[in-house]
Order: structure tokens, then C-alpha cells, then sequence
């Protein structure tokens, strides 16, 4: 059965300091993963994706992802958080059904707080 | 290009009104996801349709409904409104058949307010 877990619901970080947001997954086949940011009153923005490529997957904003098959992970990382990154960030797993369409979970979220 | 457009971006109804979200994918993305957002449940799944058939379908009571159309275009209606309607609902169209390269691109969303 397809889940996505977010370790943490609220991580709060100060400007400047790295930010490490923690997703692990589990899926019965090659899932796709992603990882979304919602700013308030705003839709979800796509972060990055994985697709059975490079393990390693840079995204937009200079966040980065890494997918660990052994681990069944796919955290999210950023080496120096920025008070604009102050957001809600959702993981994401999706795979193909038979029927055609797509199953896609997302995970509860996690609020990211940047303190000056 | 333009992104996907929701409208209307606010609503207000009364219980036991029925409501229609409309929603314009990017152009080119033929499927279409609907999706319910509320601070206690999440992001949860409603529907997904693709050249004007459902494929998929979460766990809402029937009055949950929804269509696309040969443009792509796409309308999830309520029913019967209730108080735990109140949600933001968000639209998501994605390249299709990609084994989901893509990723979804949402719009802004409908924020409805059952009173």
C-alpha cells in the first residue's frame, strides 16, 4: 500500500542555518516523488521530482532532494534557509494504476518557521 | 504560458446550497485533479479525470461530483452543502500518460465558506 510520512510537522530553522525536512514513503511499485511548497492563501508550487533518475535531484530555490531506496526516504534539504522559504511543505508519492490514471498521496505537511 | 485558473478565488454559500468550482488546466495537460484542503484533514484527493473521463476517484460522499470537458476544462460541484465543506479546494492539471514526470501544476484555489 502507497504512504507518505512527514516526520515532522513544524521545523523552525534561523536564517542562514541549513534546513532538513524529513519525508519517508512507502510504495508497492517505482513511485514518482515530489516535494510541493504552499505559501499562505496561495496553491502548492512543485518543488522537485523524482523519477528514477539521479538519486540526487536539485530543485528550484536551491532546495535539493535525496532518494534513499534502503531507506525508503526522500528528505528535503537546503543548505541556507532564507526568511522567504517560510512556508508549508508537502511530500508527495504517485504511481501509475493499472487502470490508466494516477494514485497520488500527499503527506500531512510540514510547517517550516525561519527566524531572523 | 498561463498557469491554471480557478474561479471563483472566493465563496460563500448557506447549508444545503449547492456550489460549482470551475477550473482551466494549463493548456496542452489533459488531466485534471481535484483536491480538498482543511487545516484538520490535509490535502485530500477528490478526483481526476482525463479526456473527459474519471479515472480515479477518493473517498467523498456522493455529493461530491464532478466533470471535464472536451477542452479540458473541468467543474467539481457540491451538493447539499455542509459546515465541513468549508475548505480550500484546489485544481491540479499535469502532463499526461508521463508516469508523472510532470508533476502537478495547481492554481490558487477556491477558498468556500459553508454559514
Amino acid at each position: 500500500a502507497q504512504s507518505v510520512t512527514q516526520l515532522d510537522s513544524h521545523v523552525s530553522v534561523s536564517e542562514g542555518t541549513p534546513v532538513l525536512l524529513r519525508c519517508n514513503y512507502s510504495s508497492s511499485y517505482s513511485p514518482s516523488l515530489f516535494w510541493y511548497v504552499q505559501h499562505p492563501n496561495k496553491g502548492l508550487q512543485l518543488l522537485l521530482k523524482y523519477t528514477s533518475a539521479a538519486t540526487l535531484v536539485k530543485g528550484i530555490n536551491g532546495f535539493e532532494a535525496e532518494f534513499k531506496k534502503s531507506e525508503t526516504s526522500f528528505h528535503l534539504t537546503k543548505p541556507s534557509a532564507h526568511m522567504s522559504d517560510a512556508a508549508e511543505y508537502f511530500c508527495v508519492v504517485s504511481e501509475v494504476l493499472n487502470t490508466g490514471g494516477f494514485k497520488t498521496i500527499f503527506g500531512a505537511g510540514t510547517r517550516l518557521f525561519v527566524k531572523a | 504560458k498561463a498557469g491554471v485558473t480557478q474561479t471563483p478565488r472566493y465563496l460563500i454559500k448557506t447549508r444545503g446550497q449547492q456550489v460549482t468550482l470551475s477550473c482551466s488546466p494549463i493548456s496542452g495537460h489533459r488531466s485534471v485533479s481535484w483536491y480538498q484542503q482543511t487545516p484538520g484533514q490535509g490535502l485530500q484527493f477528490l478526483f481526476e479525470y482525463f479526456s473527459e473521463t474519471q479515472r480515479n476517484k477518493g473517498n467523498f460522499p456522493g455529493r461530491f461530483s464532478g466533470r471535464q470537458f472536451s477542452n479540458s476544462r473541468s467543474e467539481m460541484n457540491v451538493s447539499t452543502l455542509e459546515l465541513g465543506d468549508s475548505a480550500l479546494y484546489l485544481c491540479a492539471s499535469r502532463v499526461t500518460d508521463d508516469r508523472g514526470l510532470g508533476g502537478y501544476t495547481f492554481g490558487s484555489g477556491t477558498r468556500l465558506t459553508v454559514v
